[in-house]
């Protein structure tokens, strides 16, 4: 069974410094990799994707990807307090019909 | 645009009663997810939709889950008979091509199965 793991928090950081979230995956022939964003009470958006290993930016966001050791990361930088969300990661198999696999996502909040 | 819309937004109903349901999605979008979600479980795929036609129902939980496509802009999520444990968020979301696209969530509806 594919599994993807994320620490559920809550994870606090001050404004202003950098927030990391972290997941792992179970399947090593998973090909992209995503993050939503999920404010409390709505729906989930998507704020980044990464296919290749190595980092990936947009403006304060970094996604890292080491397949290797089968984790994907979300680096947020001069964190702000629109930042406070549940963000979800979500892991595409590849190849055959499934669909995405999504962890329980992480509690960030950031401390004004 | 207007977005992936659902309904109801929240449906109180009582075990045993039949549950419907009902996303459109966007327009022009090929693909559409039904995603159920819960403290306990996360954000699980109940199934998905290419072009009209099922794709993949592993994420169906049991024979009381139904889904139909009929047309490109119309989707319904059927629970018969529904029971506590039903109770949770279901979300439609679309994508222009594919699984791995970007997808667009609806609001939502809050199902509660007293």
């Amino acid at each position: 069974q594919k599994e993807v793991e994320q620490n559920s928090g809550p994870l606090s950081v001050p404004e202003g410094a950098i927030a990391s979230l972290n997941c792992t995956y179970s399947d090593r022939g998973s090909q992209s990799f995503f993050w939503y964003r999920q404010y409390s009470g709505k729906s989930p958006e998507l704020i980044m994707f990464i296919y290749s290993n190595g980092d990936k930016e947009d403006g304060r966001f970094t996604a890292q990807l080491n397949k290797a050791s089968q984790y994907v990361s979300l680096l947020i930088r001069d964190s702000q307090p629109s930042d406070s969300a549940t963000y979800l990661c979500a892991v595409f198999p590849g190849g055959g019909a499934d669909g995405l696999t999504f962890g329980k996502g992480t509690h960030l909040i950031i401390q004004p | 645009d207007a977005g992936v819309i659902q309904s109801p937004r929240h449906e109180v109903t009582e075990m045993g009663q039949e549950v419907t349901l009902r996303c459109k999605p966007i327009s022009g979008h090929d693909y559409l997810f039904w995603y159920r979600q819960t403290m306990m479980r996360g954000l699980e795929l109940l199934i998905y939709f290419n072009n009209n036609v099922p794709i993949d129902d592993s994420g169906m939980p049991e024979d009381r889950f139904s889904a139909k496509m009929p047309n490109a802009s119309f989707s319904t999520l059927k629970i018969q008979p529904s029971e506590p444990r039903d109770s949770a968020v279901y979300f439609c979301a679309s994508s222009v091509s594919g699984v791995q696209e970007t997808q667009y969530f609806g609001p939502g509806t809050r199902l509660l199965v007293l």
